[in-house]
């Protein structure tokens, strides 16, 4: 049974700084990987997708890795603002077997003030 | 596109009484999620359809939970009867399967609420 952790469960940050969330899986048997963010109240809004035959994708000041070998994904946010304040989650998806599948871990509650 | 469309937004129900989500996918899309979002469990799978057929079903937590998809168009889910343990925020997804990407849109969810 595919396990998704994040790391860490929060973090406060002053504006403008960099910062890296993390995501961990225990079976690297994934389809895909996919990074959310969900505003307090709100639903999920996809971030980012990363097959399982890529390496990384970018999306403005957002960067998501991903390492199969290793079970690992990062999020990379640069030059952070307020507005990116919220939680962000990331999902594994299990593919064309499970008809896409996802397995959440448990969030990063991000704080950035100003 | 509309997206993914639930309603309703906010329910608010007593312990005992019947509740029924609904939920409508985005057009052209054959998969559909139903999620339960809680502070202590975080983001669960309850049950996924594929073009209407109901696949696993293993993450819904009780027989008082059912959930139907009678048509590409419309699911929904129901509890009956509801009790306070129920209160979550309970969400709709919906992909194309045999796409490259599975990617899934997400529904603004249904805040439930059992006093």
């Amino acid at each position: 049974k595919q396990e998704v952790t994040q790391i860490p469960a929060a973090l406060s940050v002053p504006e403008g700084e960099n910062l890296v969330l993390n995501c961990s899986f225990t079976d690297s048997a994934i389809y895909n990987l996919q990074w959310f963010r969900q505003d307090p109240g709100k639903g999920l809004t996809s971030l980012l997708l990363i097959q399982s035959s890529q390496r990384e994708q970018t999306s403005g000041r957002l960067n998501a890795s991903l390492d199969k070998s290793s079970g690992r994904s990062t999020l990379y946010i640069a030059a952070s603002q307020p507005g990116d304040s919220a939680t962000y989650l990331c999902a594994s998806n299990a593919g064309g077997t499970s008809y896409g599948k996802l397995t959440f871990g448990q969030g990063t509650i991000l704080t950035v003030h100003p | 596109d509309a997206g993914v469309i639930q309603s309703p937004r906010h329910e608010v129900t007593e312990m005992g009484q019947e509740v029924t989500l609904r939920c409508k996918p985005i057009s052209g899309h054959n998969s559909l999620f139903w999620y339960r979002q809680t502070m202590m469990r975080g983001l669960e799978l309850l049950i996924y359809f594929n073009n209407n057929v109901p696949i696993d079903d293993s993450g819904m937590p009780e027989d008082r939970f059912s959930a139907k998809m009678p048509n590409a168009s419309f699911s929904t889910l129901k509890i009956q009867p509801s009790e306070p343990r129920d209160s979550a925020v309970y969400f709709c997804a919906s992909s194309i399967s045999g796409r490259a990407s599975y990617e899934q849109y997400f529904g603004p969810g249904t805040r439930l609420t059992v006093t």
